[in-house]
């Protein structure tokens, strides 16, 4: 069965720098989508980015473009989000998502999260 | 940016009630919507996308609709299962996510 296992949250201060990961395991990983979203602490979703399955489409809202960044390494089935100068608005709990074969951004899969606090 | 509103922010049922939750698009978004149930701790679920097309494994009681810009999940006869807050997601222009909804119980 299809399984996202996210690891590498914790605890940070403002400026510092965090890699997320995720384990994809039960499907073809490189023929998918995939994606970053957040939920900050009694909070809603927030997309945040997401890569094609051949790294050749990569996007970034704005609220993340130039500090945070998205890869993957379908050798590994592995997704990973680099956080650079982390702001305590980024504390949330961070979900890797699959997106659907026919719809990049139709969400079917999500792991459990991994809860990122960036505080001093 | 396309911005998505639900409404009602809360609403409270009983096990049994037909149940109606509004969202609304800031602009066409044609059928790509899609609606979510995400319950306390737990990553959020896919019910449908595409306005109306129910994901694999989910109960029949969950159906979607749209007119215009305004769309509507509904649950034909609430369950105990299905307390929990539900969000809808836009993904006509990349990809964004209502308010949420929180159904509770009455």
């Amino acid at each position: 069965q299809v399984q996202l296992v996210e690891s590498g949250g914790g605890l940070v201060k403002p400026g510092g720098s965090l890699r997320l990961s995720c384990a994809a395991s039960g499907f073809t990983f490189s023929d998918h989508y995939m994606s970053w979203i957040r939920q900050a602490p009694g909070k809603g979703l927030e997309w945040l980015s997401y890569i094609s399955g051949s790294s050749n489409t990569i996007f970034h809202v704005d609220s993340v473009k130039g500090r945070f960044t998205i890869s993957r390494d379908n050798a590994k089935n592995s997704l990973y989000l680099q956080m650079n100068s982390l702001r305590t608005e980024d504390t949330a709990v961070y979900y890797c998502v699959r997106g659907q074969i026919m719809g990049a951004l139709i969400f079917d899969y999500w792991g459990q999260g991994a809860l990122v606090t960036v505080s001093s | 940016d396309i911005q998505m509103t639900q409404s009602p922010s809360t609403l409270s049922a009983s096990v049994g009630d037909r149940v109606s939750i509004t969202c609304r698009a800031s602009q066409s978004i044609s059928t790509w919507l899609a609606w979510y149930q995400q319950k306390p701790g737990k990553a959020p679920k896919l019910l449908i996308y595409k306005t109306s097309t129910l994901q694999s494994g989910v109960p029949s009681r969950f159906s979607g609709s749209a007119s215009g810009t305004e769309f509507t999940l509904t649950i034909s006869s609430l369950q105990p299962d299905d307390f929990a807050t539900y969000y809808c997601h836009q993904y006509n222009s990349y990809s964004t996510f209502g308010p949420g909804t929180k159904v509770d119980v009455k």
